[in-house]
């Protein structure tokens, strides 16, 4: 990936149980971002840590953030099937764009 | 949230044909960008413009070319398309508002539409 990387690639879990879904970058950020993608959809914005936060909170969803290890966790607590979606970590370096993560599939069985 | 618009949602062409992709947005955000996503893959920043009569190209090479000659606008063009240019096209804004609400800032976050699916035969 040009700028990030997410871990795992694809993930299927039951309804009920947590989703953790991993992101690691190489530069240094302003800020790193999660965006949610329905299928064929475009993308709509999470929740944005800033670079001198460490975790952050909206609803069921938990986001951390590790600058030494330049890497950033999104964990989506008791999910739901309408959570299947792709989820992306986008990172604000200050240049003229996000750039976005591989994307990690996500797929919650009901 | 901004209002993004973008048509045409689905299209088929043939190849060496001409096809412009709309995008317009009602926030009056200074900021667009257009991104292009094969399936499941990841995003790659093909043109932006920090606002009217500024465009510049993204971090992927593309042979298409996209204009700003009003704030709401930002097509993109490609003047002879060939199937490697199949794929999904994302519109995206952001920054600053200047529709006279007050200052307004997206605060680094984008919004964007719905897509544009291309496929050239």
């Amino acid at each position: 990936s040009q700028q990030g990387e997410e871990d795992p690639q694809a993930l299927s879990i039951q309804e009920g149980e947590n989703a953790t879904m991993n992101c690691s970058y190489k530069t240094s950020i302003n800020n790193l971002q999660w965006y949610r993608q329905n299928s064929g959809r475009g993308l709509v914005h999470l929740i944005l840590i800033r670079s001198n936060e460490r975790e952050k909170h909206s609803g069921r969803l938990r986001v951390t953030l590790d600058t030494s290890k330049k890497s950033s966790s999104l964990l989506i607590t008791a999910s739901r099937a309408a959570d299947t979606a792709s989820y992306f970590c986008a990172m604000d370096t200050g240049r003229r764009a996000l750039t976005f993560g591989s994307g990690t599939r996500l797929q919650v069985q009901p | 949230e901004a209002d993004i618009y973008q048509t045409p949602r689905y299209l088929v062409i043939g190849t060496g044909k001409k096809i412009t992709l709309e995008c317009s947005q009602t926030m009056g955000h200074d900021k667009m960008y257009w991104y292009q996503q094969d399936p499941g893959m990841e995003l790659h920043l093909i043109h932006y413009s920090y606002g009217v009569n500024s465009t510049e190209k993204g971090d992927l090479s593309s042979e298409s070319t996209v204009s700003r000659i009003r704030t709401e606008h930002f097509p993109l063009t490609l003047e002879s398309a060939r199937p490697s240019h199949t794929s999904q096209y994302l519109c995206a804004t952001g920054g600053q508002s200047g529709l006279g609400q007050g200052f307004l800032d997206s605060g680094n976050t984008i919004y964007f539409g719905e897509g544009s699916w291309l496929t050239v035969v």
